[in-house]
């Protein structure tokens, strides 16, 4: 069974700082993953989806990457502001030709601050 | 704007009531699903459909929720007695195939008391 963490549960840093948020997954065997952010009380926003076969996927401040061997993949935020904080959460789809489920992890909330 | 509307977006109800919540994809996306969110839990996904077929419902309750897609434009998802611990936000989700990008609506905050 696919079992998704994310470390730290909670970040605050400075306005303008470079941060990084982990996620790790026990089954290598994933068809892509995605990264969302939820604001409280609200749904989730995709932020960026990248496949198996991708190393990483950027948009605007947002970098993620993937190591699908090591069952890890990070999401860089350059250059942090204010409007950043929320809860960031991945999902990882398994392969191809099994039930199309994205197992979650639990997400790492984030607080930026002036 | 293309985005997932759900419907209502809070209910508050008394235990053994019916609750019906709602869900209009993306017009074109083939795939919708139904998620549940809880503090204790995270994010579990009930159940799923494709071309309005149920692929996988296998993390519902059975005996009390339901998940039906009348037609392309609405699915919709049932409890039947609605309990306590059915207290959660639930999210619908389509996407234009199965293993593609997936876009989440709203959500619906139920309170069963």
């Amino acid at each position: 069974k696919q079992e998704v963490t994310q470390i730290p549960a909670a970040l605050s840093v400075p306005e303008g700082e470079n941060l990084v948020l982990n996620c790790s997954f026990t089954d290598s065997a994933i068809y892509n993953l995605q990264w969302f952010r939820q604001d409280p009380g609200k749904g989730l926003t995709s932020l960026l989806l990248i496949q198996s076969s991708q190393r990483e996927q950027t948009s605007g401040r947002l970098n993620a990457s993937l190591d699908k061997s090591s069952g890890r993949s990070t999401l860089y935020i350059a250059a942090s502001q204010p409007g950043d904080s929320a809860t960031y959460l991945c999902a990882v789809r398994p392969s191809l030709g099994t039930a199309s489920k994205l197992t979650f992890g639990t997400g790492t909330r984030l607080q930026v601050t002036l | 704007d293309a985005r997932v509307t759900q419907t209502p977006r809070h209910k508050v109800t008394e235990m053994g009531q019916e609750v019906t919540m709602r869900c209009q994809p993306i017009l074109g996306h083939n795939t919708v699903f139904w998620y549940r969110q809880t503090m204790m839990q995270g994010l579990e996904l009930l159940a799923y459909f494709r071309n309005r077929a149920p692929l996988d419902d296998s993390g519902m309750p059975k005996d009390r929720f339901s998940a039906e897609m009348p037609d392309a434009t609405l699915a919709t998802l049932k409890i039947q007695p609605s309990e306590p611990r059915d207290s959660a936000v639930y999210f619908c989700a389509s996407g234009l195939t199965l293993n593609t990008e997936a876009f989440f609506g709203q959500g619906t905050r139920l309170t069963v008391v």
